[in-house]
């Protein structure tokens, strides 16, 4: 079964730089996630997007941004990046009529800030 | 948003059973408790849901008392490959998951 796609997997920036994170949800799921998760942190939820309009919001930089497209995929946008920056970042898909909210987690892009 | 307290580490050995406890004392009439698998630099896995007695699936039990202020997850014989965090989540259906701190489960041979 497809899953949650995520790209790129691994990633290494500069301070102050800015990078593109890009998820590609689950066919047909409707609701796109994205997760944060620092080093022997537990994932903090950033943003989701419902029928591609952000639905939700929580601890995001102002300094990051993010969308999806009329293709359900969605960039996490980060600019101005910073050491704390460097984390795992996970995006998440599901179908919000489903029965129970299962949250289909991709890979992950691990991002490293020198 | 419901607080969860779990414990922040367990060990067990293979073959036995493990039950996780998680305490969620202002559980919300439209909250769900919903568990969360995750091994090292790998995505969170969804285990089981339920809102009240008992959900059973092919991984795991969940049992929920009336007053729903807490949940057990059960893994019946566990193996080397159930070492993992397990989160336990509560909320509305839809919403985003806000993730506490997980139970560290170390399973040894």
């Amino acid at each position: 079964a497809a899953g949650v796609i995520q790209s790129p997997r691994h990633l290494i920036k500069e301070k102050r730089e800015t990078a593109t994170l890009k998820c590609y949800p689950i066919p047909r799921h409707d609701t796109v996630y994205w997760y944060q998760q620092g080093p022997g942190q537990d994932p903090q939820f950033l943003i989701s997007f419902y029928e591609k309009m952000q639905s939700d919001k929580g601890s995001i930089p102002d300094r990051f941004s993010a969308q999806q497209f009329s293709d359900y995929h969605s960039e996490l946008n980060m600019s101005s990046l910073e050491l704390g920056d460097s984390a795992l970042y996970f995006c998440a898909s599901s179908l919000l009529a489903g029965e129970a909210n299962e949250q289909f987690f991709g890979p992950g892009t691990r991002l490293t800030v020198l | 948003l419901a607080k969860t307290t779990q414990p922040i580490s367990m060990d067990s050995y293979e073959g036995q059973e493990v039950n996780i406890t998680c305490s969620h004392n202002n559980i919300a009439t439209n909250d769900y408790i919903t568990w969360y698998q995750q091994f090292p630099s790998q995505g969170p896995r969804f285990i089981i849901q339920g809102y009240k007695t008992k959900v059973t699936n092919e991984v795991a039990s969940l049992f929920i008392p009336a007053d729903r202020k807490s949940s057990t997850l059960s893994l019946p014989r566990v193996s080397l490959s159930d070492t993992a965090v397990y989160y336990c989540l509560v909320g509305i259906n839809t919403d985003k998951l806000i993730f506490g701190t997980g139970t560290r489960l170390q399973v040894f041979p």
